[in-house]
């Protein structure tokens, strides 16, 4: 099973609102990725958990808070957004065992977002 | 840094016809990993193939085939007997085994024509 769920499908809020997005994985994995992608382009990592510990953040404007509660679960929480922020986000899972990072991501659907 | 090229933003093939998908990538880095991903129109984004850079054998998965050529640092996809459902974005990736961070080739469209 490689599945990776993401609630919800489809995101409207306002740039006042706060909003979170959630990603599970009953794999195992202990490396959770969050991405943005944009229409007709490929994703732009923002942010890298392995072993529930933030070890990347691609320079992501502080409005964007991710939170991994624990290893099957990725939070990421949105806060004061900007219409540009519409995006599509996924959230990917891979093995991320300490010796190695030549393991495979496996991405969720994504979750549709539409920032008015 | 490394880059990865997709030089065909979009494609065509007649169905059941063989389509090869180009990539190229530059990387310093003598092991990593190399990927194609499919996302189709209802975007989820699928693995189709995997290729680590020590293996001379090319991987091989049913209709879905590479050329790695290392030297050149090329990494093509091969559809073969293309169906219907192969229509799709197809994203090829390169893993570096030092950040761990996947970087994605800007995309083909794939059409297949029935």
């Amino acid at each position: 099973d490689t599945e990776v769920t993401q609630t919800p499908k489809h995101l409207v809020m306002g740039m006042t609102n706060k909003k979170s997005l959630k990603c599970e994985q009953h794999m195992g994995h202990r490396a959770m990725y969050w991405y943005k992608q944009k229409a007709k382009k490929p994703p732009e990592l923002m942010f890298v958990y392995s072993y529930e510990k933030l070890s990347i953040n691609e320079s992501v404007p502080s409005r964007f808070s991710p939170e991994c509660p624990n290893s099957s679960l990725l939070n990421l929480h949105l806060h004061a957004l900007q219409p540009e922020d519409s995006a599509l986000y996924l959230c990917a899972s891979s093995q991320g065992t300490r010796s190695s990072f030549a393991d495979t991501q496996y991405f969720g659907p994504g979750t549709r977002l539409t920032v008015l | 840094a490394q880059t990865v090229t997709q030089s065909q933003p979009e494609m065509s093939v007649q169905e059941a016809e063989t389509v090869t998908l180009s990539c190229t990538y530059d990387t310093s880095e003598s092991d990593y990993y190399l990927f194609w991903y499919k996302q189709p129109p209802s975007r989820q984004m699928i693995l189709v193939i995997r290729q680590e850079a020590y293996k001379q054998q090319n991987a091989t998965e049913n209709r879905f085939s590479v050329n790695f050529q290392k030297a050149a640092k090329s990494f093509s996809l091969k559809i073969s007997d293309s169906q219907l459902g192969d229509a799709a974005m197809y994203f090829c990736a390169y893993r570096s085994l030092n950040t761990g961070k996947l970087i994605f080739g800007q995309g083909t469209t794939l059409q297949v024509k029935p």
